[in-house]
């Protein structure tokens, strides 16, 4: 079974600033997605950004980008120029794409706080 | 727009109360999933559906069930509320290219904030 581990259950950064969040995954597929989810307080969780581990090149979206390290098995979340409507819970999400049934495992998250 | 929508939003229920939260998206996505999220924000699969009359348990038992009789239609039943239910309940669907070879990850619902007392 695939395992995805968060391990900042907390982390702040001041508005303007770049911050790291950390992902780690256990899997022996070769062939999988990996995603960075966002759920602002009492808010829609929404994708962030997503990544096809055949693709070597990191993936990035305006102001987020990921480093992925498939050897590594690592998927960091880089946040730069940091806004206050970036406070939200973070989730790192791991899907096998060899299966029929397309469910997520999702790490246990990691609270961002961003400061004025 | 194209979305998914929970209703209600918050609910507060007496004990052994039978409950019903409503999930539709009106995207045509065949897979549809709930999501039981913890005090901790931990999120559990509860329950997933492939497409119209296929439902599964997922890898965190739960004594809600499920329907999914139309597409766009995936509500979750709780047939004698409890307070170990109170919980927030998140349903999503997800998307694959025409050609089915590409994810493209699942959109949430705003989810549903259960508290049983």
């Amino acid at each position: 079974a695939q395992t995805v581990t968060q391990s900042q259950p907390e982390m702040s950064v001041q508005e303007a600033e770049t911050v790291t969040l950390s992902c780690t995954y256990d899997t022996s597929e070769n062939n999988y997605y990996l995603f960075w989810y966002k759920q602002p307080p009492s808010r829609q969780m929404i994708l962030v950004i997503r990544q096809e581990a055949y693709k070597q090149q990191n993936a990035t979206e305006n102001r987020f980008s990921v480093n992925f390290q498939k050897a590594a098995k690592s998927f960091s979340l880089k946040i730069s120029d940091s806004q206050l409507g970036d406070t939200a819970m973070y989730f790192c999400a791991f899907m096998y794409s060899g299966g029929s049934n397309y469910k997520l495992t999702f790490g246990k998250g990691t609270l961002l706080t961003v400061n004025p | 727009e194209a979305d998914i929508y929970q209703t209600p939003r918050y609910l507060v229920i007496g004990t052994g109360k039978k409950i019903t939260l409503e999930c539709s998206q009106t995207m045509g996505h065949d897979k549809m999933y709930w999501y039981q999220q913890d005090p901790g924000m931990e999120l559990h699969l509860i329950h997933y559906s492939y497409g119209v009359n296929s439902t599964e348990k997922g890898d965190l038992s739960s004594e809600s069930t499920v329907s999914r009789i139309r597409t766009e239609h995936f509500p979750l039943t709780l047939e004698s509320a409890r307070p170990s239910h109170t919980s927030q309940y998140l349903c999503a669907s997800s998307e694959l290219s025409g050609s089915g070879t590409v994810f493209y990850g699942y959109t949430f619902g705003s989810g549903t904030r259960l508290t049983v007392v």
